[in-house]
């Protein structure tokens, strides 16, 4: 079993609409996960990063951690089309890396 | 904001080459990695390093080595460049163990 696992989609939704991407983790040790975004032909961008169990917003983005289900989301509001990309999920250490998700949000 | 720098965006080189993939921040940050990206198997860990001259192997170091000489830039080396390490090579550094990484935007090899 990977350590973390993540759908790689592709999620396709249309403008407005609030998207949730999730991923899953097997080592109860992760405290701090990170969430990147993906342009193609780019680097990945930090999003946000959140301490483990309860939420945190910015913007139109809320990451949510679920220590006791190892459950990690980041919620989308009011999507956009540059909100397409490739969406990766991490825990902080840096030494494991969901597959990402692969977002498109049709005007 | 953090500035990570990756020397090249596109390179092109033969296999059996000596290829050096350079990796530069300007944030005085104390960690930083090597990774490679590839379609269905996402990031993997190539190497590490914590400080100058300190380096640790990741998930798939074969066929790689690293340099650190200086704080700030971190090298990736391809001993004997083979087809199978055509790929999205990127670079991030982070201040600390308990801090989020910064990504380069990449290096894209191609070895023939």
């Amino acid at each position: 079993q990977k350590e973390v696992e993540q759908d790689p989609g592709p999620l396709s939704v249309p403008e407005g609409a609030i998207v949730s991407l999730n991923c899953t983790y097997s080592n109860s040790a992760f405290q701090y996960f990170m969430w990147y975004r993906q342009y193609s032909r780019k680097g990945p961008e930090l999003l946000m990063y959140t301490y483990s169990s309860g939420n945190k917003e910015d913007g139109r983005f809320t990451a949510q951690v679920d220590k006791s289900s190892k459950y990690i989301s980041l919620f989308i509001r009011d999507s956009q089309p540059s909100d397409s990309a490739t969406y990766l999920c991490a825990p902080l250490d840096g030494m494991r890396f969901g597959a990402g998700t692969r977002l498109t949000v049709k005007p | 904001d953090v500035k990570v720098t990756q020397s090249s965006r596109y390179l092109v080189k033969r296999t059996g080459e000596k290829v050096f993939l350079e990796c530069v921040q300007d944030m005085d940050h104390e960690n930083m990695f090597w990774y490679r990206q590839d379609p269905g198997l996402g990031l993997r860990l190539i190497y590490f390093s914590y400080d100058v001259k300190m380096k640790e192997k990741g998930d798939i170091p074969e066929g790689y080595s690293v340099s650190r000489e200086k704080k700030e830039r971190f090298s990736l080396i391809l001993e004997s460049a083979s087809t199978n390490q055509t790929s999205m090579y990127l670079c991030a550094s982070r201040r600390s163990n308990n801090s989020p990484l910064h990504f380069g935007n990449g290096t894209r090899l191609t070895v023939t």
